[in-house]
């Protein structure tokens, strides 16, 4: 079974602050990671793909990717109300069709 | 846009019933992906499909069954639905890259 953990939340930031989520996974042979916001009552959406290590901006979003460390985190600069939701956590092998999923942390924003 | 569509947003049925659940993606994806999320549990995949008539199970299948006859379409079939299958139910496709995408989902219960 190919594990993907997340930090515990729920996460509760102040607006205008960074919220820093973490994932860690088991398969060294994992090559594609993402990540997905789901707001209360709606579908995982996707907002960030990484597949190389390093960083990458989007935005507000910053990926990062440590493949020695099985690492990979989402930066949320400027934090607002509306990025209140869960995020998850995706991991794909190379050899996979489908993705393995964390369980999510959930990011609360205060106004 | 990617688009991914399911077929109802609610539905409910009664135990027993034969229920299908349909989903059409307009992006050209090999994968398609079943999925339930339920409170506490996350995401999990029931089943995927990586080809036309292409199917295999995923983490959870007992008691479903799926179709997939077209490249963009995927069906799923619960035989004989039950009380403990009432849950969100999520539809996704991915590229080759293992990108996904969602569907709005479906909330199912069966009473």
């Amino acid at each position: 079974q190919k594990e993907v953990e997340q930090n515990s939340g729920p996460l509760s930031v102040p607006e205008g602050a960074i919220a820093s989520l973490n994932c860690t996974y088991s398969d060294r042979g994992s090559q594609s990671f993402f990540w997905y916001r789901q707001y209360s009552g709606k579908s995982p959406e996707l907002i960030m793909s990484i597949y190389s290590n390093g960083d990458k901006e989007d935005g507000r979003f910053t990926a990062q990717l440590n493949k020695a460390s099985q690492y990979v985190s989402l930066l949320i600069r400027d934090s607002q109300p509306s990025d209140s939701a869960t995020y998850l956590c995706a991991v794909r092998s190379w050899n996979d069709y489908k993705l393995s999923f964390g369980a999510g942390t959930t990011v609360t924003v205060r106004a | 846009d990617v688009k991914v569509t399911q077929s109802s947003r609610y539905l409910v049925k009664r135990t027993g019933e034969k229920v299908f659940l349909e989903c059409v993606q307009d992006m050209d994806h090999e994968n398609m992906f079943w999925y339930r999320q339920d409170p506490g549990l996350g995401l999990r995949l029931i089943y995927f499909s990586y080809d036309v008539k292409m199917k295999e199970k995923g983490d959870i299948p007992e008691g479903y069954s799926v179709s997939r006859e077209k490249k963009e379409r995927f069906s799923l079939i619960l035989e004989s639905a039950s009380t403990n299958q009432t849950s969100m139910y999520l539809c996704a496709s991915s590229d080759r890259q293992g990108m996904g995408y969602f569907g709005p989902g479906t909330r199912l219960t069966v009473t």
